[in-house]
């Protein structure tokens, strides 16, 4: 089993819509959660960083993580085709690497 | 934010060849890089950690002769792919942190350089 899973997609919503992306972990001791845009042929980009669990919101985007059914989501609200990317979640142990999941590749249309 | 820069962005290279990948940090000083891989539609995976200063950190199954990691500095870590394969190619990515472990907020990526070899 991997310790990050994730479903691959590709994922359609058309603008507008609310965008849910999910990942679960399978290592009950990662305490950092942490969501990544990357646009094609560029490096992931830091969107959303949440510690243990909770909710964490910045404009347009929401991160959920349950540490007890450890899943970890992000909510993307009033999708724009801008945000047409790969999700990368990640998780670690502070002292520890980075464990990413494989990303979730998401198309929003005009 | 902090700036990371990769040179180059894209390579094609013979196989055989040695191919040699900058990683800058370009407005902080990062005491710890990493080095990534990506193949399409899979998940970044971590090759190695590099300390300035110190021997790089290579995890299992990397092969340490193959990829040849240097950090000269606090802004330059150089990843070298020696005798390179068609196996190879693929995307290449670093990142910078300012501590010798990050949480998820100190942890910044480079652009990721394409490797193609044929």
């Amino acid at each position: 089993q991997k310790e990050v899973e994730q479903d691959p997609g590709p994922l359609s919503v058309p603008e507008g819509a609310i965008v849910s992306l999910n990942c679960t972990y399978s290592n009950s001791a990662f305490q950092y959660f942490m969501w990544y845009r990357q646009y094609s042929r560029k490096g992931p980009e830091l969107l959303m960083y949440t510690y243990s669990s909770g909710n964490k919101e910045d404009g347009r985007f929401t991160a959920q993580v349950d540490k007890s059914s450890k899943y970890i989501s992000l909510f993307i609200r009033d999708s724009q085709p801008s945000d047409s990317a790969t999700y990368l979640c990640a998780a670690h142990n502070y002292g520890q690497n980075f464990v990413f999941g494989p990303g979730t590749r998401l198309s929003v249309l005009p | 934010g902090a700036v990371v820069s990769q040179h180059p962005s894209r390579v094609i290279c013979k196989s055989g060849t040695s191919v040699k990948i900058e990683c800058r940090s370009l407005d902080f000083q990062a005491t710890t890089m990493f080095w990534y891989r990506q193949f399409p539609k899979k998940s970044l995976m971590l090759m190695a950690t590099s300390n300035e200063g110190s021997k790089a950190t290579y995890e299992q199954g990397v092969e340490k002769d193959k990829f040849l990691i240097n950090h000269a500095s606090l802004t330059l870590s150089t990843l070298t792919v020696t005798s390179a394969h068609p196996e190879d190619s693929s995307f290449y990515i670093c990142s910078a942190a300012t501590g010798t472990r990050a949480p998820g907020g100190e942890q910044f990526f480079g652009p990721g350089t394409r490797l193609t070899v044929l």
